[in-house]
């Protein structure tokens, strides 16, 4: 069974521009989650779907936003970019979300706002 | 909302000894605690998760073990090997999402 794959891998980006990060998750899989992973935060909840309804929202600005598609396909937008959103943006997958369910990571997707 | 601490930040081991790795957690309604092993330029990967009605479980060379009552749980990986050198996550799930501790960088010397 294929894994998380998320696209792109690495983007560049200016101050003020947006961005989509896209996330596919294993097959099956109908929950879908984001998080921010940077070297002073770690790694942060950014919100969950399933069923391309958001369940959960971690504590980020209004600029952080996504959605889930009917084939459990996610996206995050970031829109007027900052140079603090440089990090790495991992997605993880799970058959329905529920809390002792087990979350695979996809690689990431590296950006880098200059 | 949930708050993970996790102790060492770094870890330096040789070979074949043990590492161990120490997280506590503050919200008594978390009930599910997986381990992740990052290497570099990936994502985490999970290496065992203990739920919260067993004490212990075991893989190999990797055992994790919770005590409820006092809020912690911890990573025991036995007989390391330079493998075994990544940046492991404790993390604890409550309510849809997962809160991590902010990671040891484990260092195997041959």
């Amino acid at each position: 069974k294929a894994g998380v794959t998320q696209t792109p891998r690495y983007l560049i980006k200016t101050r003020g521009q947006q961005v989509t990060l896209s996330c596919s998750p294993i097959s099956g899989h109908r929950s879908v989650s984001w998080y921010q992973q940077t070297p002073g935060q770690g790694l942060q909840f950014l919100f969950e779907y399933f069923s391309e309804t958001q369940r959960n929202k971690g504590n980020f600005p209004g600029r952080f936003s996504g959605r889930q598609f009917s084939n459990s396909r996610s996206e995050m937008n970031v829109s007027t970019l900052e140079l603090g959103d440089s990090a790495l943006y991992l997605c993880a997958s799970s058959l329905t979300g529920g809390q002792q369910e087990t979350q695979y990571f996809g690689p990431g997707t590296r950006l880098l706002v200059l | 909302g949930e708050n993970v601490e996790q102790h060492p930040s770094t870890l330096s081991v040789q070979e074949g000894d043990s590492a161990v790795i120490k997280c506590t957690y503050s919200d008594s309604a978390s009930n599910y605690f997986p381990w992740y092993k990052q290497e570099l330029g990936k994502g985490p990967q999970l290496i065992i998760d203990i739920r919260s009605n067993v004490g212990e479980k075991k893989d190999q060379r990797i055992a994790v073990t919770l005590n409820k009552t006092a809020k912690h749980f911890s990573l025991h990986i036995t007989e390391t090997q330079p493998e075994d050198s990544a940046v492991y996550f404790c993390a604890a799930a409550g309510s849809n999402k997962l809160t991590f501790g902010g990671g040891t960088r484990v260092l195997v010397k041959p």
